[in-house]
């Protein structure tokens, strides 16, 4: 069964700190796909991204990067010079590929980090 | 830029009745999903549709729950009899190619069982 923790309930930090987000996940598959999701007060779900169990290549995008380790089965998040407008809810989550390709994408969320950034 | 739209935004209903949610999936994705958000907590996954049936629902999708695509534009969620545990945010989200694409999400439907 896969699984997704979150160990971080709440994250402080000040204005241009840079915070990493942890993630750790399970699953019996050998294709899975890793997500993230930026919930803002407002409540909506924003994707964030998306990467395949096959690619281990760090991603970076603008003040966002992501560090997938399968070794570890971590897939983390970090927002370097974080700011006020990054103050949301953060979710990590896994989709597996199935037996045979099976799967239509279920996606099991972590329980969520709760970023606050403060001026 | 599409988006799934939700409505409504906040649904309030007593207990036992009906409530159907509504979401408009982005044109042209094919899978189709309904999450579902009690306040405070994870995400968690209800139903997934495709190709015009069910594929895959969770254990928390039982008889009271069904899915529907009426027409070539809408999804819906019903709950036939609501309880007081069904008070959470309901999520609609779709994607191109089911797994091997990410979802988009609506902005939720704030269901209150009263």
């Amino acid at each position: 069964a896969q699984k997704v923790t979150q160990a971080q309930t709440e994250i402080s930090v000040v204005e241009k700190e840079d915070v990493t987000l942890d993630c750790v996940y399970e699953t019996r598959d050998t294709t899975y796909y890793l997500f993230w999701y930026k919930q803002p007060p407002s409540g909506e779900l924003v994707f964030l991204i998306r990467r395949n169990s096959f690619d281990e290549q760090n991603e970076i995008s603008g003040r966002y990067s992501w560090n997938f380790q399968k070794s570890t089965s971590s897939f983390n998040f970090t927002i370097t010079a974080s700011q006020v407008v990054d103050s949301a809810v953060y979710f990590c989550a896994l989709s597996e590929a199935g037996a045979g390709g099976t799967s239509y994408g279920k996606l099991t969320f972590g329980q969520g980090t709760i970023l606050t950034v403060h001026p | 830029e599409p988006e799934v739209t939700q409505t409504p935004s906040h649904q309030v209903t007593q207990m036992g009745q009906e409530v159907i949610l509504r979401c408009v999936p982005i044109s042209n994705h094919l899978y189709f999903y309904w999450y579902r958000q009690i306040l405070g907590q994870k995400v968690e996954f209800l139903v997934s549709f495709y190709n015009n049936e069910i594929s895959e629902k969770s254990e928390i999708f039982d008889d009271q729950f069904s899915v529907e695509r009426p027409d070539g534009s809408n999804f819906t969620l019903k709950i036939r009899s609501t309880k007081l545990e069904d008070s959470a945010m309901y999520f609609c989200a779709s994607s191109v190619r089911g797994q091997y694409d990410e979802q988009y999400f609506g902005p939720g439907t704030r269901l209150t069982v009263t």
